[in-house]
């Protein structure tokens, strides 16, 4: 069974930087694409951005370029969501999910991270 | 302010058929597979179409998917109290937009 579990939540000053983890589970690691989106409060589901684990390519959407960065460790089967100069605005929840394809449907997600910063 | 299109809201009672709409362009549906998602806040979203009408294996055939042009749309029919939640669309986008766009999401209500 293909399994997606990410780390818990967190709680983080403004400037501070935010390491979150998505280990997967029951397939090859190398077979699925890795998609990060945010839920902020009281909002819907945005894409943040993917990487292909074969290659470590990564595409980002432009509102999250440059702010976030997208990287995989082949050896542990685990992605990793990192921001950086966290702001007040980066409060949500941030799901993992993974694709077949680079263009493929979100087939399994993760339980989601809350992800607070506050002063 | 989202690429793709969705009301808000919409509502049904139990066994009736809801249909939410999600609209697009030319470079997102018009030119890409739509995927539907469903998310029940606390938990984590499921895959509930892909491909525009194709469904996942444990997926009820009460869900079905049609793709028309820039535009997408989700039916269910049977209404049931647990089919409430919040139902998002999602395309590869070809633009600057992209590469994956999705919908504001609608929230549904089991009246």
């Amino acid at each position: 069974e293909v399994q997606v579990v990410q780390s818990g939540a967190e709680v983080k000053k403004p400037g501070a930087i935010v390491k979150i983890s998505c280990k997967v589970s029951g397939y090859t690691f190398t077979d699925h694409f890795f998609h990060w989106l945010q839920q902020a409060p009281g909002n819907g589901l945005e894409w943040m951005g993917l990487l292909d684990p074969e290659d470590g390519e990564t595409l980002y959407a432009p509102k999250f370029r440059g702010r976030v960065t997208i990287t995989a460790d082949t050896s542990v089967d685990t992605a990793y969501l990192e921001m950086n100069s966290l702001r007040s605005e980066v409060t949500a929840v941030y799901y993992c999910a993974i694709s077949k394809g680079r263009d493929g449907a979100f087939d399994v997600w993760g339980q989601g991270t809350m992800v607070t910063v506050s002063s | 302010q989202s690429v793709l299109t969705q009301p808000p809201s919409a509502s049904g009672t139990p066994g009736q058929r809801v249909t939410i709409s999600c609209s697009g362009g030319s470079s997102n549906i018009g030119s890409n597979s739509v995927n539907w998602y469903q998310h029940l806040p606390g938990t984590a979203p499921r895959l509930l179409i892909y491909k525009n009408n194709q469904r996942p294996s444990g997926v009820p055939d009460r869900f079905s998917g049609s793709k028309s042009g820039d535009s997408a749309s989700l039916a269910i029919s049977g209404l049931q109290s647990d089919d409430e939640a919040d139902y998002y669309c999602a395309s590869w986008d070809d633009s600057l937009n992209g590469p994956v766009v999705f919908g504001g999401g609608t929230r549904l209500t089991v009246l």
